[in-house]
């Protein structure tokens, strides 16, 4: 069964100051890698995704993230944050399975509080 | 990608009662999934709809409680039955772009009282 850990709940940045999130994956085969962020009372929304190819994913709002299969990771990265950054992310896996694609499983999430 | 319309948005039920939710695709999809996101929580997978067969349900999740239709490829309900304060959550419908991944509804935030 693939699994998704997201091993920082809450992680406090100051506003301008880079930002690294840290997801690790559980799979046997080459997933397909996601980060979605939630804002309160919002729904997802796709920041970025990784099906194949290229390692380094450029996504929306300036956030790319790296697929490192040696270390079953893809975290997320920005460069310099902003108040409006402020949102819960979760990182999720997927996969195409025989009989057609699989449900995502997501990791717990990771609140992410910007400081002024 | 494709655009998902979920309702109602939100709702109050009465435990006993049943809500049905609904999902509509601007565009055909052949694999719609149901998630739900408790309070404070990640979501969990509830089943995976496809058109024209039985919804596949994860473990801890059953058909009595939980029924999925899939009756065309652009459109599902879930219904939630018998519910009770435990059932607070919100629930959000997923289609599966070739393309673009993984689309989620705006979800319903459903309060048992």
């Amino acid at each position: 069964a693939q699994s998704v850990t997201q091993p920082d709940i809450h992680i406090t940045v100051s506003e301008g100051a880079s930002l690294e999130l840290r997801c690790n994956y559980s799979y046997g085969a080459t997933p397909y890698l996601f980060w979605y962020v939630q804002s309160p009372g919002q729904g997802l929304q796709l920041l970025l995704k990784y099906f194949s190819g290229d390692t380094l994913v450029q996504g929306i709002k300036g956030f790319e993230a790296e697929f490192k299969r040696s270390q079953s990771s893809f975290n997320l990265r920005k460069p310099s944050v902003h108040w409006s950054d402020a949102a819960e992310y979760f990182c999720a896996v997927g996969a195409d399975s025989g009989g057609g694609a699989d449900g995502l499983t997501f990791g717990k999430g990771t609140h992410l509080i910007i400081q002024p | 990608s494709a655009v998902i319309s979920q309702k109602p948005s939100r709702d109050i039920c009465q435990r006993g009662t049943s809500l049905t939710i609904q999902c509509q695709v601007d565009s055909q999809v052949t694999m719609m999934f149901w998630y739900r996101q408790q309070p404070g929580q990640s979501l969990t997978l509830i089943a995976t709809a496809n058109q024209g067969s039985e919804a596949t349900y994860e473990s801890g999740f059953v058909i009595d409680k939980f029924p999925i239709s899939r009756p065309n490829l652009t459109f599902s309900t879930l219904t939630v039955s018998n519910m009770s304060p435990e059932d607070s959550s919100i629930y959000l419908c997923s289609a599966r772009d070739r393309l673009y991944g993984y689309t989620f509804g705006s979800g319903t935030r459903l309060t048992v009282v």
